[in-house]
């Protein structure tokens, strides 16, 4: 498998844009995060599902993000409309379960830049 | 609250030398620590995963060790090498994955 596959790398766009970021998770694995990690706060937890059904997000900062998980290989995470302080690198990761002695894996991360 | 706190904030220690970075949390109910190692530009990855039980874990040079009663973790690396240099985030979970809470991590820096 070639792990947690995320699109694009990196997106600069302006502000007011509306911005998708996409993710594959490994196939077979239940469950999907979205983090986002700033310089100031670290990796913060937005939002996850389980088996394409969203659990918890509590973690999305305002009702500008939206994540929707369509099926068991894909999900998007989009900005509508955009900020500057929306800047940032956004992180997939998906896992066999969610606590325990399992291990998540992440993706290599989109990094957003918004002008 | 749920907090996790790291230090030294950054390190830079000479190849060959050994370090131990430091994790304090008050998480509760507990249910796993973990260390990641997060290269610059790519996204973390598990080095070791500890639950209540469990007080110490290695993965090769690394050495996680975990106190349940004072809510403490360390991570002790041995002979150091170049390509360890890196961020070492601590994240701890309570019951229930949504309640994941990350440590702001450590910077390292390997030199010659």
């Amino acid at each position: 498998d070639a792990g947690v596959i995320q699109s694009p790398r990196h997106e600069v766009t302006e502000m007011g844009q509306e911005v998708t970021l996409r993710c594959k998770p490994i196939s077979g694995h239940d469950y999907l995060f979205w983090y986002r990690q700033t310089m100031m706060r670290g990796l913060e937890l937005l939002i996850y599902f389980n088996n394409n059904v969203p659990i918890d997000d509590s973690g999305m900062p305002e009702d500008r993000f939206s994540a929707k998980m369509p099926n068991a290989s894909f999900s998007t995470l989009k900005i509508q409309p955009s900020e500057p302080r929306d800047s940032a690198v956004y992180f997939c990761a998906s896992s066999l379960a969610a606590e325990g002695n399992t291990e998540a894996f992440f993706g290599q991360g989109t990094r957003l830049t918004v002008v | 609250k749920n907090q996790v706190e790291q230090s030294p904030q950054s390190l830079i220690i000479l190849e060959g030398k050994n370090c131990t970075l430091q994790c304090n949390y008050t998480v509760s109910p507990f249910s796993n620590l973990r260390w990641y190692k997060q290269d610059t530009g790519r996204g973390p990855v598990s080095l070791t995963i500890m639950t209540f039980s469990e007080n110490t874990k290695s993965n090769g040079r690394y050495t996680a060790t975990l106190d349940a009663d004072t809510k403490q973790s360390s991570l002790h690396i041995t002979a150091s090498q170049l390509s360890d240099s890196a961020s070492y985030i601590c994240v701890v979970s309570a019951r229930g994955y949504q309640k994941v809470t990350f440590g702001i991590g450590t910077k390292l820096q390997v030199i010659p």
